[in-house]
Order: C-alpha cells, then sequence, then structure tokens
C-alpha cells in the first residue's frame, strides 16, 4: 500500500517551454501532497504544500507563477515548471500524505528534468 | 529552511558491520522521520519518531531520539551491501495533520563487500 507515483520520470525540454509533472496517490486519498526538488549530492528542499480544493501553498524564495501547482483531486497534484531554464533542471519529488493517517509522507520516484 | 544536520556526510563500511548516522535539529519538533534514497531515485520511509518516544526499532534499524540534546541517530545493524544508499532525517513541527518535512544533509552510506 501508499504507493505514488509521478510521470514522467525523466525529461528534456528546450529553454522556454512548460514542462507538466504529474503526482498520484495510486492507493490512498491525499488531502495534502508536497512537491520538492533536490540537486546533486544535496538534500530535498520544500517548494509548496499542495491542498486538494486550494490554492497552493509556496516556500519563501518560490516562484508561484514560475512553479504551477494544481491539486485538483484527492490523488492527482501537478507541477508545471513554466518558461523553464537550464537552472530549472533539477529532481523533482513529490510526496502524499493518506487522508485517513496524516502523518507519514510517501514519496513518488522522482522525476529529472533537463532543460537545454 | 534546512534545520537538519546529518554526521557523518559520508560513511564506508564492510558488509556485516554497524553503521551509525546521527542527526540534529534546531526547534522544537512532534516527529522526526528517517528515509532511505538510492541514487537517482525516491525516498523511502524507514521509520518515525514521536517526540514523546526514546527509541524505536524496525528490523535492523534503531533509532534514537533525544529531545535534550535535539538530536536523533539512526543504527543499521549487520549491514548488507543493498544498504547502501543516501539516509535522511527530516523533522516535523507545528499542529497535527499533514506537517512540513524539514531534511537534514544526509548522510551517503556505502557497504563494502
Amino acid at each position: 500500500g501508499a504507493v505514488v507515483s509521478q510521470h514522467p520520470s525523466r525529461v528534456i525540454c528546450k529553454s522556454g517551454t512548460s514542462v507538466k509533472i504529474e503526482c498520484r496517490s495510486l492507493d490512498f486519498q491525499a488531502t495534502t501532497m508536497f512537491w520538492y526538488r533536490q540537486f546533486p549530492k544535496q538534500s530535498l528542499m520544500l517548494m509548496a504544500t499542495s491542498n486538494e480544493g486550494s490554492k497552493a501553498t509556496y516556500e519563501q524564495g518560490v516562484e508561484k507563477d514560475k512553479f504551477l501547482i494544481n491539486h485538483a483531486s484527492l490523488t492527482l497534484s501537478t507541477l508545471t515548471v513554466t518558461s523553464a531554464h537550464p537552472e530549472d533542471s533539477s529532481f523533482y519529488i513529490c510526496s502524499a500524505v493518506d487522508a485517513l493517517l496524516g502523518e507519514t509522507q510517501y514519496f513518488g520516484p522522482g522525476t529529472r528534468l533537463l532543460v537545454l | 529552511s534546512q534545520q537538519g544536520e546529518e554526521d557523518p556526510q559520508a560513511l564506508s563500511i564492510q558488509e556485516g558491520e554497524n553503521a551509525t548516522m546521527n542527526c540534529s535539529y534546531k526547534t522544537s519538533i512532534n516527529n522526526l522521520q528517517w528515509y532511505r534514497q538510492n541514487s537517482g531515485r525516491g525516498l523511502v520511509h524507514l521509520i518515525l519518531i514521536r517526540s514523546n518516544e526514546r527509541e524505536k526499532h524496525s528490523g535492523r534499524l534503531r533509532v534514537t531520539l533525544d529531545t535534550s540534546k535535539k538530536s536523533s541517530s539512526l543504527l543499521i545493524t549487520a549491514s548488507r551491501a543493498a544498504d547502501t544508499a543516501s539516509y535522511f532525517c527530516a523533522t516535523a513541527a507545528g499542529v497535527s495533520g499533514a506537517q512540513k518535512l524539514v531534511f537534514g544533509q544526509g548522510t551517503r552510506l556505502t557497504i563494502n563487500p
């Protein structure tokens, strides 16, 4: 149980294009999902908290117009990197919290984004 | 902001030996969690210890928490080559429910066969 998937697993795009990453909880409902980014050999940095049916809460320094988050259902949150630039290249990981259990975050396998 | 600091940053031991990793944090917490990450992959939840707990076991894992020192340790006994990974501690604070995690910098563990 408690499986979280991400799609795509890796994506290469040209500078200036937008990329959408999906995060799904496969066997549980998640009222809250989190989006992190991770640079090579570094730790995870929380970008935003995604709440089903409401606006996402962004961490300080994260541009909400750059990283659009939509949490339209209890099993799906999407992160769209708009007008991507090479400095946006990173490993993006989502996590989901079971609405019933509410404590442990279950992480997706991550999406590696490379912007050329 | 990152509040967790882990040491060592890297640890290399022989298979069969025990591995100990430490984590320190700065503010009050509700719980502390340990995660494992294999290279280029997502995180696997290992164990959660609440602020009112001092020690917890799960298989070959033993976690301790000292809230007076704001520190935690993860012990992996009888290590195996498959334990090679990065290990992160993460602290949760604030109101109950889905809580934000603040991750430490991680320890890269290498188990040599």
